[in-house]
């Protein structure tokens, strides 16, 4: 089992729909939980980082982590063209091996049709 | 703020010839990480250093890939001898410390032929 499940899609919606995006994952020390959008030929660029349960806003986005059923959410707003990318849910803490790393989820790919 | 810097952004070799990678953090920040992102694919920790000293490096093909990272800033990732299957895009990221956010370089597109 992977320590870090995310449906890779693709996912296509229509401008100014609510997009959803889920990771589940396995390891319970995970405290840190963080969000990237990564465009083609693009490094990842952090969206959002979020620390144990809860939500976390920024203008059209939303992270939600629930620790109690090891899932987390990104929910996008009002969704744009330019949010077409490629959205990979990260997460750290102490891995099963004892030392700290980050680690990823395989990335859900998203389209936003005009 | 200057972000991650990588070189070079794109590499051809054939394969059994050797590559290395560069990369230089954000000033300050004392995590390195080396990523292999395969094509469709969410990155996979090669390595992680803490300083100049290495933290996890658990996935690290260590018969034909090395890595350094002196002075505990700039970081080099060798392969040597590439194989067909280490086409992949190499991403360095940074953060300040363990358990922060990491932040991404541009990456290095290798293609072995």
């Amino acid at each position: 089992q992977k320590e870090v499940e995310q449906d890779p899609g693709p996912l296509s919606v229509p401008e100014g729909a609510i997009v959803s995006l889920n990771c589940t994952y396995s390891n319970s020390a995970f405290q840190y939980f963080m969000w990237y959008r990564q465009y083609s030929r693009k490094g990842p660029e952090l969206l959002m980082y979020t620390y144990s349960s809860g939500n976390k806003e920024d203008g059209r986005f939303t992270a939600q982590v629930d620790k109690s059923s090891k899932y987390i959410s990104l929910f996008i707003r009002d969704s744009q063209p330019s949010d077409s990318a490629t959205y990979l849910c990260a997460m750290s803490g102490v891995s099963n091996f004892g030392n700290e790393k980050l680690t990823f989820g395989t990335g859900t790919r998203l389209t936003i049709i005009p | 703020e200057a972000g991650v810097a990588q070189s070079p952004r794109y590499k051809i070799i054939e394969k059994r010839q050797s590559v290395a990678f560069w990369c230089n953090p954000i000033s300050g920040h004392a995590t390195l990480y080396w990523y292999q992102q395969i094509l469709g694919q969410g990155p996979k920790l090669l390595i992680q250093f803490q300083n100049n000293g290495v933290v996890d490096d658990s996935q690290l093909p260590k018969d034909r890939f090395s890595a350094e990272r002196l002075k505990g800033v700039d970081s080099t990732l060798k392969i040597q001898p590439a194989k067909l299957e280490d086409s992949a895009v190499y991403l360095c990221a940074s953060s300040s410390s363990l358990n922060t956010e990491a932040f991404f370089g541009q990456g290095t597109r290798l293609t072995v032929v």
